[in-house]
């Protein structure tokens, strides 16, 4: 069964970080570009950052640069947001999500995980 | 600036059909997107994608309910037979070099 299982949620102090991993298993991870993507409570799908699968294009969403990094273990199947200087408005669900298998272009979304919860909150 | 514009609600009554539209911004109405469905307090799920050159596909397991059609810079997703699950929000997404750009979502009713 294709499927994508996210970790390392939780509550984090403002100004803090976090790790986040999301386990990849049923299809060749190493073939793929792996994004990440959030949803603010109430709130809309936001694109966070994209990773192509050989890490040789990486992308961010322009605001989040600077604080977010992408990175992915292909040997592992797994992918990983580490999240510093962390806000209130980075409070979402955060879902792991297949892209496409062409290196730069990111495609479309079509496997995605169940999603975990990152609190920001003193 | 790549922008997807989608109406924020909609409705239809139970086995009747309902079309969504997602609208691509100005200069960009060639461009491929994907349509996904997230029922209430669960993660999104693929639906179907539409290329660039105008065909389109479905993800595995999707419904015949769920079709596809475009028209210009416009993208609809139909959903005939309505059921109760199908009370969802939709979202369509783009991709360009660097980027990833989702519409702001639309909410269906079933009634």
């Amino acid at each position: 069964e294709v499927q994508l299982v996210e970790s390392g949620g939780g509550l984090v102090k403002p100004g803090g970080s976090l790790r986040l991993s999301c386990a990849a298993s049923g299809f060749t991870f190493r073939t793929y570009t792996m994004n990440w993507v959030r949803q603010a409570p109430g709130k809309g799908l936001e694109w966070v950052s994209s990773i192509s699968s050989s890490s040789t294009y990486i992308y961010y969403e322009h605001s989040l640069k600077g604080r977010f990094t992408i990175s992915r273990d292909n040997a592992k199947s797994s992918l990983h947001l580490q999240m510093n200087s962390l806000r209130a408005e980075d409070t979402a669900v955060y879902y792991c999500a297949r892209g496409g298998v062409v290196p730069a272009v990111i495609g479309a979304f079509d496997i995605w995980g169940q999603g975990t919860m990152l609190t920001v909150s003193s | 600036q790549l922008v997807l514009t989608q109406s924020p609600s909609a409705s239809a009554s139970l086995g009747a059909s309902v079309k969504l539209t997602c609208t691509l911004s100005s200069g960009h109405s060639n461009y491929a997107i994907a349509w996904h469905q997230q029922q209430p307090e669960k993660g999104p799920r693929y639906l179907l994608k539409f290329n660039s050159d105008g065909s389109h596909s479905k993800g595995d397991g999707i419904p015949d309910r769920f079709s596809g059609s475009t028209s210009g810079a416009e993208r609809y997703l139909t959903i005939s037979s309505l059921q109760s699950e199908d009370e969802a929000d939709y979202y369509c997404q783009t991709w360009d070099t660097g980027i990833v750009v989702f519409g702001g979502g639309t909410k269906l009713t079933v009634l």
